[in-house]
């Protein structure tokens, strides 16, 4: 099993670019979770899917944040414009979908640097 | 909205010691409980999780303890030894739906084993 996996592992840009991060969840897996973690903040749920749909985005800051899941094996968070407080380290996690709650399993994450 | 306290934030024990890191929730319908271990510049890490139909739970020398009337749960690792050193987090999740919901992350405890 190859686990979660997340590119890129580290992305340095200047402020007001385009950043988009990418993530394939395990097969089989038809939740995905999309979270921040800084310092500050700890770890913070952006946004997650069950099958492909978006059930919560609370968690998004501002419209400069967008997520997709256009098939079950792929989903992308994007920010644009980027700002340098958008620095962080950004993980996706998926998980079986069940009647109960299952275990999320994380990737390695996308170290995140707006300059 | 729903929240999840840990304590302490840090903590310091002597090899071989025991160390207890504590959880409260906020929302009582929440179900599930997992504890992720997250080393230097790594991916958080389950390492036990427990569900609400039980008080207790161990692997080896980690255990989890569950009290639902107090909203309370508790991670506990005897026999520390240095690889145990790390930042750990408890999550609370409640069903959404009839389906899975989000996890609910507590701030984190970085504990340190001293040799």
């Amino acid at each position: 099993d190859a686990g979660v996996i997340q590119s890129p592992r580290h992305e340095v840009t200047e402020m007001g670019q385009e950043v988009t991060l990418r993530c394939k969840p395990i097969s089989g897996h038809n939740s995905l979770f999309w979270y921040r973690q800084t310092m500050m903040r700890g770890l913070e749920l952006l946004i997650y899917f069950n099958n492909n749909v978006p059930i919560d985005d609370s968690g998004m800051p501002e419209d400069r944040f967008s997520a997709k899941m256009p098939n079950a094996s792929f989903s992308t968070l994007k920010i644009q414009p980027s700002e340098p407080r958008d620095s962080a380290v950004y993980f996706c996690a998926s998980s079986p979908l069940g009647p109960s709650n299952q275990p999320q399993h994380f990737g390695d994450g996308t170290r995140l640097s707006i300059l | 909205g729903e929240s999840v306290e840990q304590h302490p934030s840090t903590l310091s024990v002597q090899e071989g010691d025991s160390a207890v890191i504590k959880c409260t929730y906020s929302d009582s319908a929440s179900n599930y409980f997992p504890w992720y271990k997250q080393e230097l510049g790594k991916r958080p890490q389950l390492i036990i999780d427990i569900r609400s139909n039980v008080g207790e739970k161990k692997d080896q020398r980690i255990a989890v303890t569950l009290n639902k009337t107090a909203k309370h749960f508790s991670l506990h690792i005897t026999e520390t030894q240095p690889e145990d050193s790390a930042v750990y987090f408890c999550a609370a999740s409640k069903n959404y739906g009839g389906s899975q919901g989000n996890l609910i992350f507590g701030k984190g405890t970085k504990l340190s084993v001293k040799p």
